[in-house]
């Protein structure tokens, strides 16, 4: 069976200080994968999606950026942090030649401070 | 590109009566729609959907119903339960097998079960 993780769980950072999020898959290969982000009480918005190693696609401007360097691990980084950095960052795999089926994994909240 | 409407953003509901929560997309070629709740503090969780060629899907006391002429689809809980307290979020895409999946999601609705 297929796993995800992403770590860390939890995290503070000040304004200013760099980020790295790290998300893997476990029990499948070539997956796509995805990066949403989700401000308090609000929606999913997806920030990048990844078809293959070293493939980012960007959806929203902004000083977050991605990574792909091994088929089941996708990154997510910031130089800089904002304060409206914050939020609940999810990312998200699915099976390539399946039609539709995403599924997410736990999340990693994010306080900039 | 895609957009998807949700209604309502809040649901209020007595234990054991029905719950109807709707989602208008805009984009016509979209033929996926899956249905994802979301406990608090937890990652969203795939709990049913439905491809373009189905009118309707049903998984125990939830459902599902596309219109694919109205470009609308609706999640339909009965007999609802304390435990279906959650945010239910829709979503709308283009899939295919070559293609990247992305999803366009609503806004969501939290839906409060009442004991």
């Amino acid at each position: 069976s297929q796993t995800i993780h992403q770590w860390p769980a939890t995290l503070v950072q000040p304004v200013g200080s760099p980020l790295s999020l790290e998300c893997t898959v476990e029990g499948t290969s070539n997956p796509n994968l995805y990066w949403y982000r989700q401000a308090a009480g609000r929606g999913l918005q997806l920030l990048f999606y990844s078809v293959g190693i070293g493939q980012i696609s960007s959806e929203v401007p902004q000083n977050l950026s991605a990574s792909r360097p091994q088929d089941r691990q996708f990154i997510l980084s910031s130089k800089k942090l904002l304060l409206s950095d914050s939020g609940f960052y999810l990312c998200a795999w699915r099976r390539t030649g399946v039609l539709g089926e995403q599924y997410f994994g736990p999340g990693t909240r994010l306080t900039v401070t | 590109g895609e957009n998807v409407e949700q209604h309502p953003s809040t649901l209020s509901v007595q234990e054991g009566d029905s719950a109807v929560i709707k989602c208008t997309y805009s984009d016509s070629a979209s033929n996926y729609f899956p249905w994802y709740k979301q406990e608090l503090g937890k990652r969203p969780q795939l709990i049913i959907d439905i491809r373009s060629n189905v009118g309707e899907k049903k998984d125990q006391r939830i459902a599902v119903t596309l219109n694919k002429t109205a470009k609308h689809f609706s999640l339909h809980i009965t007999e609802t339960q304390p435990e279906d307290s959650a945010v239910y979020f829709c979503a709308a895409s283009v899939t295919s097998m070559d293609s990247w999946g992305k999803l366009q999601f609503g806004a969501g609705t939290q839906v409060v079960v009442t004991p």
